[in-house]
């Protein structure tokens, strides 16, 4: 078992609906991203998360340490928010460990 | 600021050969990460250096090693290549250990070097 896991692999919405992505995690963390990634492999880093919730624009990330979860979710989503969201754990030795990603694809 | 650059952006190599790949940091920065994705996956953790040592490691093998230098870039090499080697390979720049206290350690990605291995 992997030690983070994100559901769903694939997503394909609708212009304009709401998303949701999932990331549980195993381990004990100090910290949580959201990353983006295009295709041609560049990344951004969306959210850094240790607790609640944040909010930029039309995505909100949430976190339940209790839980080890974490959502990522895209308000009135768009055909330029295609691209693959990848979740990453933050634990002992400062190195990052990530999720397989979640590809979306969002039609006009 | 300038952000992570990366060199080069594609690389065609054969099995047995050696590769280096570099990666310079964003302004202020002085601890790099590297990250090899194989496609179709999540990046894996290969190394990161912090002021110029590492600090810490993935499971990967020795015939991975880096460098970085005083001015925190910093150099991915790999030796004795093989077909699996074929990904690609991501550094990303931080505050290092001063961000991870004040909360501010946001890694900041390069476009990577896409490394292909015939």
């Amino acid at each position: 078992k992997n030690e983070v896991e994100q559901s769903p692999q694939n997503l394909t919405a609708q212009e304009g609906e709401f998303i949701t992505i999932n990331c549980s995690y195993s381990v004990g963390i100090s910290a949580l991203h959201w990353l983006q990634q295009h295709p041609g492999g560049g990344i951004v880093s969306l959210f850094m998360l240790s607790s609640g919730k944040k909010k930029h624009g039309r995505l909100i990330a949430t976190i339940n340490i209790q839980e080890k979860h974490s959502s990522l979710h895209i308000t009135a989503s768009h055909p330029r928010d295609s691209a693959v969201y990848i979740c990453a754990v933050r634990a002992a030795g400062n190195k990052l460990t990530f999720g397989g990603g979640t590809r979306v694809l969002v039609k006009p | 600021e300038t952000g992570v650059t990366q060199s080069p952006t594609h690389l065609i190599k054969t099995r047995g050969q050696q590769v280096t790949l570099r990666c310079s940091s964003q302004s202020g920065h002085n601890t790099v990460s590297w990250y090899q994705q194989a496609l179709g996956q999540g990046p894996q953790f290969i190394f990161q250096y912090y002021r110029e040592e590492e600090n810490g490691r993935g499971n990967f093998p020795p015939r991975f090693s880096g460098l970085q230098f005083p001015n925190y870039s910093s150099e991915l090499n790999v030796n004795a290549l093989e077909l699996d080697d074929s990904a690609l390979y991501l550094c990303a720049s931080s505050q290092g250990l001063a961000g991870v206290v004040l909360g501010t350690d946001t890694q900041y990605f390069g476009p990577g070097t896409r490394l292909t291995v015939l």
